[in-house]
């Protein structure tokens, strides 16, 4: 079992659609997890971050995080088609080390 | 505020040729640095990451090889490209809790 499962989508919403982006993990001891948005051919930029379990908002985009079922979400409400990228979460064990692992990446497109 | 400079931007190579692959980070000292490959299907792709000058921890065996030689500066190089060796590569300093910093990233083609 990988560590951390995505799915690749594609996912192709209208303009004003809801968005949920999802990923499970199996390592309970991550504590931190993170999305990033990765534009085509550049590289990855980080969009919300949160620790443990709960819900982090943050204009059109809420991070919600349950520890209990290993899963993550980011919900984009109002899709924009500058929304259009790839989502990849990210997450990592508490302490100093800074490695992440990264789910495979989401593939989102938001039509007009 | 910090930075990261990563360069070239795009390389094609042939097999066999050899690579070098430039990060710096400006505005932070003693950075953790960071190697990744992204290709198509498989996601990012740790390859090695650094803590400090001269400390190189490689995550996975292949033909790549890593260097710090300087606080800011992170190498990636190659003595013999392999065709496996195409992909994205992004370098990316992480000091916080969350997350990294990514630089723009090398799309390398061998051929």
């Amino acid at each position: 079992q990988k560590e951390v499962e995505q799915d690749p989508g594609p996912l192709s919403v209208p303009e004003g659609a809801i968005v949920s982006l999802n990923c499970t993990y199996s390592n309970s001891a991550f504590q931190y997890f993170m999305w990033y948005r990765q534009y085509s051919r550049k590289g990855p930029e980080l969009l919300m971050y949160t620790y443990s379990s709960g819900n982090k908002e943050d204009g059109r985009f809420t991070a919600q995080v349950d520890k209990s079922s290993k899963y993550i979400s980011l919900f984009i409400r109002d899709s924009q088609p500058s929304d259009s990228a790839t989502y990849l979460c990210a997450m990592r064990v508490g302490g100093s080390n800074y490695k992440l692992t990264f789910g495979k990446g989401t593939l989102l497109t938001v039509n007009p | 505020s910090q930075t990261i400079h990563q360069w070239p931007a795009t390389l094609v190579q042939p097999v066999g040729s050899p690579l070098s692959l430039e990060c710096t980070v400006e505005g932070t000292s003693n950075p953790n640095l960071y190697w990744y490959r992204q290709a198509a299907g498989r996601g990012l792709q740790l390859l090695f990451y650094s803590v400090g000058i001269g400390q190189i921890s490689s995550e996975v065996p292949q033909n790549l090889s890593a260097s710090r030689p300087q606080d800011r500066q992170f190498i990636l190089s190659s003595k013999k490209l392999l065709l496996s060796d195409s992909g994205f590569y992004l370098c990316a300093w992480g000091q916080g809790l969350y997350g990294y910093t990514f630089g723009s990233g090398t799309r390398l083609t061998v051929v």
